[in-house]
């Protein structure tokens, strides 16, 4: 499997469900971003790690809990969300260090009732 | 204050004619990167070409250029002999943070290209 890949594609959950998104990317990239692209409205970053470590937190309510075990692999875990959560979230990779592109995922496309 | 500007929220071309999707920026470090993403109907963010603001030629890569004038603080995307694959939305981004920070995305609101027959 290449590239950057996102499960689920689809989620609908409830206001008081827990839910986590899975982001994986096969790049061997160091750097791994959640964006949320919210209808009419231009993609917003949420989260950015460098190695594991979070280095930007864009004033994501505390709803929105990312992880990052390994350099491969970032979580962002759901609880108590709104309807107003409902968006693509998107994950993106990239060499930390490096003006390059981030590679994106297919997202996953979350409704929240 | 919103740093990417697309003005077009929609445009419409013919099959092999060539587009410009128009894209503003602003920004008060002369070190930053612009670039263009295509996100078809299925969700992916595709990159399509990338531009320095050093750089001293424009971008090029295939069919798409990047039509970069540092004074007027505009990059916008010309996509020649357009194909009805090129459908898209369109998403011009500019590079903020550093290196240690990592290089996070601001992104314009997308301009909805249609490629007719």
């Amino acid at each position: 499997e290449t590239g950057v890949t996102q499960t689920p594609r689809h989620l609908v959950m409830g206001m008081t469900n827990k839910k986590s998104l899975k982001c994986e990317q096969h790049l061997g990239h160091n750097a791994m971003y959640w964006y949320k692209q919210s209808a009419k409205k231009p993609l917003e970053l949420m989260f950015v790690y460098n190695f594991k470590e979070q280095t930007e937190n864009n004033s994501v309510p505390s709803r929105f809990s990312p992880e990052c075990p390994n350099s491969s692999h970032l979580f962002l875990h759901l609880h108590t969300l709104q309807p107003e959560d409902s968006a693509l979230y998107l994950c993106a990779s990239s060499n930390r260090g490096r003006e390059v592109e981030q590679y994106f995922g297919p997202g996953t496309r979350l409704t929240v009732t | 204050a919103q740093k990417i500007t697309q003005t077009q929220p929609g445009m419409f071309v013919q099959e092999k004619e060539a587009v410009t999707l128009d894209c503003t920026y602003d920004t008060s470090d002369p070190s930053y990167g612009l670039f263009w993403y295509k996100q078809p109907s299925s969700g992916e963010m595709i990159f399509l070409i990338y531009q320095g603001s050093y750089d001293q030629q424009n971008a090029t890569e295939g069919r798409y250029s990047l039509n970069f004038q540092k004074a007027r603080k505009s990059a916008n995307l010309v996509i020649s002999a357009s194909q009805l694959g090129d459908s898209a939305m369109y998403f011009c981004a500019m590079r903020e943070g550093n290196s240690n920070s990592g290089y996070a995305l601001n992104f314009g609101k997308g301009t909805s290209l249609l490629v007719t027959p």
